[in-house]
């Protein structure tokens, strides 16, 4: 069975500082992908990244960075000088990797991030 | 239209009362997904449209609970006799193709159930 789990429920930090989001997952497909989604106040879930199982390359867009380590299961996710408009819950995600249909995705439970001004 | 479109945004339903839930897709989106999301928790997987077909269902947590695309664009989900846990957002998300294309979600119907 497939599972997510987001260990840290609620992260509070202070503006500039830099923040981990943790993220576990349990999978017997051997080609899957990872995600993390933001969803701010106004409910809207917002892609931020896909991650192919097979590549393993950290990834750095802005502020935002992630670091895939298949040999922990761990897919974590780090913002750099937070901002206040970074407030919002987050969540990883997994889903298998086909070619014949679209595949579900399993949320985790999500990390509320606060950044404070 | 430019993104996935739910309606109605909130709903009040008194407890046994019957409500549908619209979701319009992207237009050309063959894949569309229901997601339900308790207050604090991830969404949780429903059911999966491809065009028309109903393809999974495992996700609809009782036989009050029924999903359909006739047309393979516009979805809607019934709930039928509402009971108060039954209140949740409820997510729709679309996808281009089969396979793998990337998902957009709309911003929900967030139900309560009194």
């Amino acid at each position: 069975a497939q599972k997510v789990t987001q260990a840290q429920t609620e992260i509070s930090v202070v503006e500039k500082e830099d923040v981990t989001l943790d993220c576990v997952y349990e999978t017997r497909d051997t080609t899957y992908y990872l995600f993390w989604y933001k969803q701010p106040p106004s409910g809207e879930l917002v892609f931020l990244i896909r991650r192919n199982s097979f590549d393993e390359q950290n990834e750095i867009s802005g502020r935002y960075s992630w670091n895939f380590q298949k040999s922990t299961s761990s897919f974590n996710f780090t913002i750099t000088a937070s901002q206040v408009v970074d407030s919002a819950v987050y969540f990883c995600a997994l889903s298998e990797a086909r070619d014949s249909s679209a595949s579900k995705i399993i949320f985790g439970s999500g990390t509320r991030l606060s950044i404070r001004p | 239209g430019a993104g996935v479109s739910q309606s109605p945004r909130y709903k009040v339903a008194k407890r046994g009362q019957d409500v549908a839930l619209r979701c319009d897709p992207i237009s050309g989106h063959v894949s569309l997904f229901w997601y339900q999301q308790a207050l604090g928790q991830g969404p949780e997987f429903l059911t999966y449209f491809q065009n028309e077909a109903q393809l999974d269902k495992s996700g609809l947590p009782s036989d009050r609970f029924f999903a359909e695309r006739p047309e393979g664009s516009v979805s809607t989900l019934k709930i039928q006799r509402t009971q108060q846990e039954d209140s949740a957002v409820y997510l729709c998300a679309s996808s281009l193709a089969a396979g793998f294309y990337g998902y957009t979600f709309g911003s929900g119907t967030r139900l309560t159930v009194v």
